[in-house]
């Protein structure tokens, strides 16, 4: 069974340019959440993509977005990328939609914008 | 909107000692509860949930409702039990993700 795994590791942008962060779900999850955590902070949640269509969205703006593809990999956009988004982008996957099913984080990737 | 409170960003107790991390929550609705951890070098990892009523590594969680709280338990501190603690709720039919708290930080002293 392969976990959750996210690439790259980590980068460093420059304000204004945009980013394309990726993840690959455990097998056999079709759900995936995004979520940022800025230092010293709980990780914070951005959306979930479920069968390929976003299901729920925390409160973070429309440059923020994703993508869920069929094998249930996704990616995470960023545009017009500000300072205050340096944070490590965690993303977990889930057997389901239900509150109730344990989500399986990645590694993060660390984002530095300068 | 949900949110959760830990109201220890540090907590330091010597290996044999009791152990408990506060988590206070707000919620509206029926939530489900969660405590995940971070060992050091590893990514955040499930502990254990309210509904399995499990114990975990020697730790226990306890949802009460009335004081809205689900605090984290364990009677004999280990120090393999240093790590960063996150609790987080889970609301609805789960679009709105997990609500984490700031968590807290377990140093175990030997």
């Amino acid at each position: 069974e392969t976990g959750v795994t996210q690439s790259p590791t980590h980068l460093i942008k420059t304000r204004g340019q945009q980013v394309t962060l990726r993840c690959s779900s455990q097998s056999g999850h079709n759900t995936v959440s995004w979520y940022q955590q800025a230092l010293g902070q709980g990780p914070q949640f951005i959306f979930q993509y479920y069968r390929e269509e976003e299901n729920g969205r925390g409160n973070f703006p429309p440059r923020f977005s994703g993508l869920q593809f069929p094998n249930y990999s996704s990616e995470l956009n960023v545009n017009a990328l500000e300072l205050d988004d340096s944070a490590l982008y965690l993303c977990a996957s889930s057997q389901g939609l239900a509150a109730g099913y344990e989500q399986y984080f990645g590694p993060g990737t660390r984002l530095t914008v300068t | 909107a949900q949110r959760v409170t830990q109201p220890e960003k540090l907590l330091s107790v010597f290996k044999g000692a009791p152990v408990e991390l506060k988590c206070n929550y707000s919620y509206s609705g029926s939530p489900e509860l969660f405590w995940y951890v971070q060992y050091s070098r590893q990514r955040l990892q499930l502990l254990l949930r309210h509904i399995s009523r499990e114990s975990i590594k020697g730790f226990t969680a306890d949802l009460n409702k009335g004081e809205t709280s689900f605090h984290l338990k364990k009677p004999f501190a280990q120090e393999e039990d240093s790590a960063m603690y996150y609790c987080a709720l889970g609301a609805g039919g789960g679009a709105d993700g997990l609500t984490f708290g700031k968590g807290t930080h377990l140093i175990i002293q030997p």
